[in-house]
């Protein structure tokens, strides 16, 4: 089982692009999260979906789309790249029995973004 | 904000010796979980304590949590260099959709 597979692992972008950090889960879960993980600030929650067709925001939404392609895959969009995007990117999973129970989290391996 | 702050920071000891850290949270909580993190990796869930429980062990960790003080401990017992890490502590919230909200984070640095 490859677990939670995020691509790419690196990326180097200049201010106004955009690109599309890619997710994929392999283990039938229904949630999936993206967080962000800067300096001396722990992993904040940019958005969620709790399940497939669903998609809410987190803590720092702004600046980001998300789209949960099936149950699989959950896709990271940033329209207009800024340098305070600069940072790791966690992409997680969960299997929920319910939507109050609360499972543990799988994480990525991580995509390290750096906007210029 | 952040829901959880760790306590402390970063904490540096020798093999052997044992490692705590604590987190505390600002809001009513269903469950409270620790995470590990190695340099350049992703998280690692190590044991979920719910909020009607006191005290749980997994191996080497124990938690304890006190809902009254809004705080939890790990500690990590006999620890050795593999346990460098950051740990982070992680709260899902009383009612509702269980978002995970997480802590800043303790760096654990175990001296050979």
């Amino acid at each position: 089982n490859a677990g939670v597979t995020q691509t790419p692992k690196f990326q180097v972008l200049k201010t106004g692009q955009s690109m599309t950090l890619q997710c994929a889960q392999d283990m039938n879960h229904n949630s999936m999260y993206w967080y962000r993980q800067d300096p001396g600030m722990g992993l904040r929650l940019i958005y969620y979906s709790a399940s497939e067709g669903t998609t809410d925001k987190g803590e720092v939404p702004n600046g980001y789309n998300v789209s949960r392609l099936n149950k699989r895959e959950f896709s990271l969009r940033l329209e207009s790249a800024a340098p305070s995007q600069t940072s790791v990117y966690f992409c997680a999973s969960r299997w929920d029995r319910t939507e109050a129970t609360n499972e543990k989290l799988f994480f990525g391996s991580g995509t390290q973004l750096s906007v210029l | 904000s952040q829901q959880g702050e760790e306590d402390p920071q970063a904490l540096s000891i020798q093999e052997g010796e044992n490692a705590t850290m604590n987190c505390s949270y600002k809001t009513s909580i269903n469950n409270l979980q620790w995470y590990r993190q190695n340099s350049g990796r992703g998280l690692v869930h190590l044991i979920l304590i719910r909020s009607n429980e006191r005290e749980k062990h997994s191996g080497r960790l124990r938690v304890t949590l006190d809902t009254s003080k809004k705080s939890s401990s790990l500690l990590i017992t006999a620890s050795r260099a593999a346990d460098t890490a950051s740990y982070f502590c992680a709260t899902g919230p009383n009612t509702g959709f269980q978002k995970l909200v997480f802590g800043t984070g303790t760096r654990l640095l175990v001296s050979p």
